[in-house]
């Protein structure tokens, strides 16, 4: 099957300090990309949606300015967590889907701690 | 809009014994199905899928959901387990409607627990 890339699997940062998380399509070209946020012992809550070259559609509660989402190619997509604090501290998953495709794929996830 | 019903958060079983994973879902327009299997401190891995066709999918190492239109539901199951099944597992469904743009929505998971 196809194969999403995340990166790095584990990152601690400081308060404050902004956090950037890559997500590859490896061998698939991903017109579409999901960010997903995970709380301990919890499902996946969707983030955003982003199609490449366009801005991302957030969803409902999600700010915008404080998750920052690039999908400038269609092979990669950055999420960047600014001013980071720790309650932004979670499980952070990307996934990809190319046109026409119902299967979407997923990275193996980050682990974001803010101390 | 979708949503998804998992009503059982954790499910203990012991080796070699039958399980079954409860999905149930809500929606106004035709879905696809899935479940996906997450180990810890792991991203998600597909299990298996509906689409279209039959009602009854596999996947290969021995899990099968059927598709009940009527009931809104999609459980999972295993007729025997093995230690190594011990994970989450999570039902989702997206709208068929849109291929490249529409999202998955998760159910809250079933954590499986197989004991020896």
């Amino acid at each position: 099957g196809a194969v999403v890339s995340q990166h790095p699997s584990r990152v601690i940062c400081k308060s404050g300090t902004s956090v950037k998380i890559e997500c590859r399509s490896l061998d698939f070209q991903a017109t579409t990309m999901f960010w997903y946020r995970q709380f301990p012992k919890q499902s996946l809550m969707l983030m955003a949606t982003s199609n490449e070259g366009s801005k991302a559609t957030y969803e409902q509660g999600v700010e915008k300015d404080k998750f920052l989402i690039n999908h400038a190619s269609l092979t990669l997509s950055t999420l960047t967590v600014t001013s980071a604090h720790p309650e932004d501290s979670s499980f952070y998953i990307c996934s990809a889907r190319d046109f026409g495709n119902t299967e979407a794929f997923f990275g193996q996830g980050t682990r974001l701690t803010v101390v | 809009a979708q949503s998804v019903t998992q009503l059982d958060s954790q499910v203990p079983v012991f080796e070699e014994a039958p399980v079954e994973l409860r999905c149930n879902y809500s929606s106004s327009v035709s879905v696809y199905l899935f479940w996906y299997v997450q180990y810890p401190n792991q991203g998600l891995q597909l299990l298996l899928k509906y689409l279209s066709g039959s009602t009854l999918v596999e996947s290969i190492n021995g899990f099968e959901a059927e598709f009940n239109k009527s009931q809104t539901s999609f459980h999972l199951r295993k007729p025997s387990v093995h230690i190594s099944d011990t994970a989450e597992y999570f039902c989702a469904v997206s709208a068929s409607l849109s291929y490249n743009t529409d999202k998955l929505i998760f159910g809250t998971g079933t954590r499986l627990q197989v004991f020896p």
